[in-house]
């Protein structure tokens, strides 16, 4: 059983809905990560919070929003998301400022219609 | 961006084999680190190496780190059916903040 938990675990969501993902860890991690993975690709980073701060966003579009509302939380919005958006979206944790072990969540599978 | 190279792609034995993964990576690294995934699952961290470390152990796996080919290998003995899973390797750069970039992955399918 992993300790990060993401929910909902699928979502089908229309291009012009608003929908949010939501992650949630009790280690005491300090920082949290958002993948993305497409069938049959490695997961690609799209940010990274460090101490509940935005420290890495990895070029992603304004359509994806996240936010750290505490040290336990993870949430990332989305709006007018486009059919390649459609993916596995991973939630991950570790201590922050060391390359250390990723915790990772069982994902959020999204469809966008 | 993507760091790491694994090969092969997709590796397919018998229940009992040796499996044997490569990964190939360009920057400079703090560590490099294997992960295991499940169809459609999240990933889970099977062992990390350090830049001035060579090999390391840990139960069927044994990991072995060559700095100046920028290689890894991850060598799972005594396969079982259960290993069947995508292997990835994955790197954490110095000055990296933290995060870690993926290798493509190898596909291992284990046949009972």
């Amino acid at each position: 059983d992993t300790e990060v938990t993401q929910t909902p675990k699928h979502l089908v969501m229309g291009m012009t809905n608003k929908k949010s993902l939501k992650c949630e860890q009790h280690m005491g991690h300090r920082a949290m990560y958002w993948y993305k993975q497409k069938a049959k690709k490695p997961p690609e980073l799209m940010f990274v919070y460090s101490y509940e701060k935005l420290s890495i966003n990895e070029s992603v579009p304004s359509r994806f929003s996240p936010e750290c509302p505490n040290s336990s939380l993870l949430n990332l919005h989305l709006h007018a998301l486009q059919p390649e958006d459609s993916a596995l979206y991973l939630c991950a944790s570790s201590q922050p400022g060391r390359t250390g072990e990723l915790f990772f969540g069982e994902g959020s599978r999204l469809t966008v219609l | 961006s993507q760091q790491g190279e694994e090969d092969p792609q997709a590796l397919s034995i018998q229940e009992g084999e040796n499996a044997t993964m490569n990964c190939s990576y360009k920057t400079s690294i703090n560590n490099l680190q294997w992960y295991r995934q499940n169809s459609g699952r999240g990933l889970v961290h099977l062992i990390l190496i350090r830049s001035n470390e060579r090999e390391k152990h840990s139960g069927r796996l044994r990991v072995t780190l060559d700095t100046s080919k920028k290689s890894s290998s991850l060598l799972i003995t005594a396969s079982r059916a259960a290993d069947t899973a995508s292997y990835f390797c994955a790197t954490g750069s110095r000055g990296s903040q933290g995060n870690l970039i993926f290798g493509k992955g190898t596909k291992l399918s284990v046949k009972p």
